[in-house]
């Protein structure tokens, strides 16, 4: 099944622990990209990738860091999480390097809780 | 309606009733439009997209119309199910950047037996 995968799907952590959450797709896509989805905020884009080695910060990159070291993984790390990064994220991925052109297809989500 | 940076409007239909969801955008450069659905504890789903170059295209049971002289989305459903509850939000590409799409907040659709 065509599908992006995120893991873990719920996850509580103390402020200062290095957490990284792993997103995968097996559709062969070029472009993937991290939101985070906050009540009466809406979507918004953290960061994306455009192919592999290639990626650019979004609207809110402050306290990310990902990596795109094969095409097919998009791993979002938290180096030292903050409560105010307590969200439901979500990695996306489209077809060709312009995720901004065509369908993103999004994964289930992960619900994080920074204490 | 829904707008790009408002706060999440709700719809409340009767079942079999058709359902309209409107989003507004402010950029008339946008080029690119898409509806998802997110039900909840879900990722957004895709539901249907349409460029600057056309006003109407449908899909199985939804429509989405686009006027640009007014800047106004729209997204048409017809014979609204219970399943079909859930948030409902567009996204456009403002045309500055082929990575970025600009999400709006939603719409509650909620559909009533």
């Amino acid at each position: 099944e065509a599908q992006v995968t995120q893991n873990p799907r719920y996850l509580i952590t103390v402020t200062g622990k290095k957490l990284t959450v792993t997103c995968s797709q097996n559709m062969n896509h070029e472009y993937m990209s991290w939101y985070r989805q906050d009540p009466g905020l809406g979507l918004r884009q953290i960061y994306y990738s455009m192919n592999v080695e290639v990626t650019d910060k979004g609207d809110v990159p402050e306290g990310y860091k990902v990596s795109r070291k094969e095409k097919r993984n998009f791993p979002l790390i938290l180096e030292s999480p903050s409560p105010n990064q307590t969200s439901l994220y979500f990695c996306a991925s489209s077809l060709s390097s312009q995720g901004g052109q065509e369908t993103q297809y999004f994964g289930p989500g992960t619900r994080l809780l920074v204490l | 309606g829904e707008s790009v940076g408002l706060h999440l409007p709700t719809l409340s239909v009767q079942e079999g009733d058709n359902s309209i969801i409107n989003c507004a955008y402010s950029n008339s450069a946008s080029d690119y439009f898409i509806w998802y659905k997110q039900e909840s504890g879900k990722g957004p789903q895709f539901i249907i997209d349409i460029r600057s170059n056309m006003d109407k295209r449908q899909g199985q049971r939804v429509t989405v119309l686009l006027n640009k002289t007014v800047k106004h989305l729209s997204l048409q459903i017809a014979a609204t199910q219970p399943g079909d509850s859930a948030v409902y939000f567009c996204a456009e590409n403002d045309g500055g950047s082929n990575y970025k799409l600009t999400f709006g907040k939603g719409t509650l659709l909620t559909v009533n037996p």
